[in-house]
Order: C-alpha cells, then sequence, then structure tokens
C-alpha cells in the first residue's frame, strides 16, 4: 500500500541555518503531496501542497518539490527561526482521493 | 470562526469503560476523519467518512466505532478501553478527498 517516509527527528539547528527534512514516498498513480506542521499542543495545519510531478509548493519561507523520478517530497527552509519550531509531517493522497497517509513526523527544535 | 472542535480535550478511562469523542465541524465539509496520535508513530487513520450515513475503516479500526448521521458530526466510540488505546485523537475535515484536511485541536485519552 502507499506510504510515506521521513528522516528521524530530532532536527537541531541554530537560528537562521539551513533546513532540509527528507521525505520518500511509495505509492500506485499519481498521488498528491502535502506537508503539515503541528506546532506544541496544537492540531496540524497545512503548510504546503503539490498535485503533480515538478509542481513546487511554498507557503512561510517553506519549499517542496514534487520529485517523481526520486519519489520525494524534500522539505526546505533557507533560514529558520525560533518559532519554526514544531514537528513536521509528510503526506500523500492517491490519485482517486480519500485518505491522506502520514510519515512519522520529524521534530524541528531551533535554537537562539 | 469554530472550524474542528473536538471534545473533550483531556479524558482519563478506567480499563473496560466506554466514551465517546464528539468531533462537529461548520464547514459544509462532506469528508470527515479520526486519527490518533502516538510518540514517534506519526498520525494513524482509525475511521472516516464521505457524507453523512458513509463511514470506512482506516488502517487500525479495532476497539473503536463511528456513525455519521449528519454532515456535521462525526462521534468516535471507544468500547472496552484498553491501555493500547492511550493517545492523542484528531479529527479532521475536508470539502473533498482532496488531502487538505483542517484538524481540531485533539483529545488527549489515557486509559488506566
Amino acid at each position: 500500500g502507499d506510504s510515506v517516509t521521513q528522516m528521524e527527528g530530532p532536527v537541531t539547528l541554530s537560528e537562521e541555518a539551513f533546513l532540509t527534512i527528507n521525505c520518500t514516498y511509495t505509492a500506485t498513480g499519481y498521488p498528491s503531496l502535502f506537508w503539515y506542521v503541528q506546532y506544541p499542543g496544537e492540531g496540524l495545519q497545512l503548510l504546503l501542497k503539490a498535485t503533480k510531478a515538478d509542481d513546487k509548493g511554498s507557503n512561510k519561507g517553506f519549499e517542496a518539490t514534487y520529485r517523481k523520478e526520486t519519489t520525494s517530497f524534500h522539505l526546505e527552509k533557507g533560514s529558520v527561526q525560533v518559532s519554526d519550531s514544531a514537528v513536521y509531517f509528510c503526506a500523500l493522497i492517491g490519485g482517486q482521493g480519500g485518505k491522506l497517509i502520514f510519515g512519522q513526523g520529524t521534530e524541528l527544535s531551533v535554537k537562539p | 470562526n469554530a472550524g474542528v472542535t473536538q471534545t473533550p480535550k483531556f479524558r482519563i478511562l478506567k480499563i473496560g469503560q466506554s466514551m465517546t469523542l464528539q468531533c462537529a465541524q461548520d464547514m459544509n465539509h462532506n469528508y470527515m476523519y479520526w486519527y490518533r496520535q502516538d510518540p514517534g508513530m506519526g498520525l494513524k487513520l482509525i475511521y472516516y467518512s464521505v457524507g453523512a450515513g458513509i463511514t470506512d475503516k482506516g488502517e487500525v479500526p479495532n476497539g473503536y466505532n463511528v456513525s455519521r448521521s449528519t454532515t456535521e458530526d462525526f462521534p468516535l466510540r471507544l468500547e472496552l478501553a484498553a491501555p493500547s488505546q492511550t493517545s492523542v485523537y484528531f479529527c479532521a475535515s475536508s470539502k473533498q478527498g482532496t488531502g487538505e484536511l483542517f484538524f481540531g485541536e485533539g483529545s488527549r485519552l489515557t486509559v488506566l
């Protein structure tokens, strides 16, 4: 079945450092890909999405490119802030819609 | 905007007790979901619904039941609570099965 694998955390960075969180997926057909963010004590929020190969999703300085050839959707940010400390989830939904499948999450901690 | 509202936020149950987690959304969304979140395990789909009167199992449905009598409400029933059901439960909704979910704030359940 469909699945998502993320790099393990926690990831600890200094403020203004470059961030990459790796995400790879297994799916039949042409899934849509997502990054969700969960701030402490809150529910998840959609951060960005891409619906077809080579699409780039972006929001709040974060970017991710849908790479079909490597089945990847890595999350990047050029300069992280303390306020970016959260858990980040990669997710996919199959071409026929319905169920969103999540990776295990990657905790990011940004130190001043 | 209320969005997705979950109650209760916290609950402690004894082994063998039953309870219902309530979820309501005011966005007229067709799709609703219940996930559980365990540390380091990401989110696992318990049940989902694509409309009133229609429900289907997710990855981890055992020990749970759902109903969807209205578009707004999607309660999750736990029968005969077990320690393995100790978790944080999230309800979510979406307009269509596009993967763009709106999450509630979560319900933390402890079974002792």
